[in-house]
């Protein structure tokens, strides 16, 4: 069936170093992934998105990498910062799927002092 | 910037009894959406809103769910007989366009059935 997972639960990372967030997604068909950050008690908080024909995409401080071949995507965040401390959400979208999301399992990343 | 906005924020209801979720999204968007997290797990989707009728919904949105855009600015979830199992936070969300487009995510409503 489909799915999109997280290979890592929680990321500690030290301030000012950069993380990398990663998730595998298992339906081929998918052409639209969103990565989401999360504070605690608050909702989804769109960070950046990447359509199926790109393998790279930068927002600010923030690079998503798609990797077709093996399912594969990430989220790398440049110079880690304390207000980063977050849970992270991949999710993805067909668009035969109209614009319903399937969310990944979500990677808490702690940054450290 | 434009935000989607929820109320309430937390309400704590009886089993068995109704809750209505209000939503008002982003003021030019045309697709709205309702999705679930139980806590500690991931987010989940319960249905999709397009002009005025349900365009997608997940096995979860059964007979006991429904929504509503009464007016031209607020989405409704209601939950007719609530279960114990319907707690969760609850979120709407919203897009300009359809499948492709960024999903903006209101803050959540809190429920706890007890």
């Amino acid at each position: 069936g489909e799915s999109v997972g997280l290979h890592l639960p929680t990321l500690s990372v030290q301030e000012g170093d950069n993380s990398i967030i990663n998730c595998a997604y298992s339906n081929s068909a998918s052409d639209y992934f969103i990565w989401y950050k999360q504070e605690s008690g608050k909702g989804p908080q769109f960070i950046i998105d990447i359509r199926s024909n790109m393998d790279k995409r930068q927002g600010q401080r923030v690079t998503v990498l798609l990797n077709k071949t093996v399912k594969h995507l990430s989220l790398q965040i440049a110079a880690t910062q304390p207000g980063d401390s977050a849970v992270y959400f991949c999710a993805e979208n067909r668009a035969a799927a109209g614009n319903k999301l399937t969310f990944g399992g979500g990677t808490r990343v702690l940054v450290k002092p | 910037e434009p935000e989607v906005t929820q109320t309430p924020s937390h309400q704590v209801t009886q089993m068995g009894q109704e809750v209505i979720l209000r939503c008002v999204p982003i003021s030019n968007h045309l697709y709205f959406y309702w999705y679930r997290q139980i806590l500690g797990q991931k987010v989940e989707f319960l249905v999709s809103f397009y002009n005025n009728e349900i365009s997608e919904k997940s096995e979860i949105f059964d007979d006991q769910f429904s929504v509503e855009r009464p007016d031209g600015s607020n989405f409704t979830l209601k939950i007719r007989s609530t279960k114990l199992e319907d707690s969760a936070m609850y979120f709407c969300a919203s897009s300009l366009q359809g499948s492709g487009n960024t999903i903006y995510f209101g803050e959540g409503s809190w429920l706890t059935v007890v």
